[in-house]
């Protein structure tokens, strides 16, 4: 069974940088496609950004400048940096896996528990 | 990257069917996703490529799609169906978008 967890801080300071780990069990991080998406309270879901296994990354673009995404096969996890916080960064992060098939589908699944991040002084 | 439009909210009857939809210029050519999300719970996918049902749901959720519309139906809802609901696909540029979301209420 597929499983993921993120952690980081809960608290970041504005300006700074927003550093999460999805550590993934169940299954080997390498040759799979890996997601983080987040969700402000009360709000929808926004699509953060996508990795691959060898590091091909693919960002939204509105986050673009600030985002960057990794990889750690020997402690299969993938990672998550986000610079120069404000508090509209405030928000349950959530990792997940992200599927494709031949029929042009792709789809995130199974999701992490997701982890607060609040930016705040 | 292209926009999702989903209602922001439906009731349904108990037992009765409810359907969902999502619509933009992504979907013509992009199949898309839905998922569920209870509150405090994480997302968890119902329907993907569009009328796939994800293992382990019931056989009430199904998915359909025509041109820039794709939809959810809840065939006979049940109270634990209760929950928002999300669409998401992927655009021409390789991005993902999410819909706004619906949240279903079950009478």
């Amino acid at each position: 069974q597929v499983q993921l967890q993120e952690s980081g801080p809960g608290l970041v300071k504005p300006s700074e940088t927003l550093s999460l780990t999805c550590t993934v069990s169940g299954v080997s991080i390498r040759s799979f496609y890996w997601g983080w998406i987040r969700q402000p309270a009360g709000k929808g879901l926004e699509w953060i950004g996508s990795i691959y296994a060898s590091g091909n990354t693919k960002y939204n673009p509105s986050l673009k400048t600030r985002v960057t995404m990794s990889v750690d096969t020997s402690m299969n996890h993938f990672s998550l940096k986000l610079d120069s916080v404000t508090a509209a960064d405030t928000a349950v992060y959530f990792c997940a896996r992200l599927w494709y098939n031949y029929g042009g589908a792709w789809w995130f699944g199974p999701w992490g528990q997701g982890t607060l991040v609040t930016v705040s002084s | 990257s292209s926009a999702l439009t989903q209602d922001p909210a439906v009731s349904v009857a108990l037992g009765q069917t409810v359907r969902i939809t999502c619509q933009g210029d992504s979907l013509i050519n992009y199949l898309a996703n839905w998922y569920q999300q209870k509150p405090g719970q994480a997302p968890v996918v119902v329907i993907y490529g569009a009328s796939n049902r994800h293992s382990g749901i019931p056989d009430r959720f199904s998915g359909s799609s025509s041109g820039d519309t794709a939809s959810l139906t809840i065939t006979g809802a049940q109270a634990e169906d209760e929950a928002d609901y999300y669409c998401d696909s992927r655009d021409s540029s390789g991005d993902h978008v999410f819909g706004s979301g619906t949240k279903v209420t079950v009478l």
